[in-house]
């Protein structure tokens, strides 16, 4: 099963941008790229997802590499709710699918 | 809209005894999953199911049963509780394609003294 490999942790400033980076080096053709992320005390919640274009939606913007191989989850202005745990999942279509969440990047955004 | 239910949302057990977490959703979902997250960890996959009647293994399978029955309700079972078992457990659930989001519950939090 393909896994992500993401930093433990970034900072940022409010209301600056913030690019949170994923490796997947062993994806397969056919993986989606998902974000997810987590509030304190919070169930994990969807972000957005990609296979190959780049993708934009109200919450962020997902980069993909042309190789696939990494992706770069941005957010446009960051805010102090943006603080959270991020995770980087490759959804496998490979038979029963399997959802693998690694131990994500925890954004911190100072005022 | 319900989404995902989780019950109960907090509990406390004596080692050796058993229980059932419970999990339902409304939105006629194939696909549901029960993951557990340790403090300060990421969350591990326990057991998943891709219909009525067909579930699987995940990472952190031992110490756990499932079955589903119905497309709707996916309980996750411990039969003797050990303290190694204390963590918060999150279910979830989406439609079986690669591309679709998963939604996840507010989480059951168990401690095992």
């Amino acid at each position: 099963d393909a896994k992500t490999t993401q930093p433990n942790s970034m900072e940022s400033n409010e209301e600056e941008p913030v690019h949170l980076p994923c490796n997947h080096s062993t994806i397969s053709g056919t993986d989606y790229i998902h974000w997810y992320r987590q509030l304190p005390s919070q169930g994990p919640e969807y972000v957005i997802h990609g296979l190959t274009s780049n993708v934009n939606n109200r919450m962020a913007s997902l980069a993909i590499a042309e190789d696939r191989k990494s992706s770069t989850l941005i957010l446009h202005r960051a805010t102090l709710r943006d603080a959270a745990v991020y995770y980087c999942i490759l959804r496998d279509v490979g038979g029963f699918n399997k959802f693998y969440f690694g131990s994500g990047t925890k954004l911190n955004v100072k005022p | 809209n319900a989404g995902v239910t989780q019950t109960p949302k907090f509990q406390v057990l004596k080692t050796g005894q058993s229980m059932t977490l419970q999990c339902a959703q409304d939105m006629n979902h194939e696909y549901m999953s029960w993951y557990r997250q340790d403090p300060g960890m990421g969350l591990r996959l326990i057991h998943y199911s891709v219909g009525a009647g067909i579930t699987d293994q995940g990472e952190v399978p031992n110490g756990y049963n499932v079955s589903r029955s119905t497309t709707e309700d996916f309980p996750l079972r411990l039969l003797s509780a050990a303290p190694s078992q204390t963590s918060v457990y999150f279910c979830a659930s989406s439609y079986s394609y690669s591309n679709q989001p998963q939604h996840f519950g507010d989480g059951t939090r168990l401690s095992i003294l």
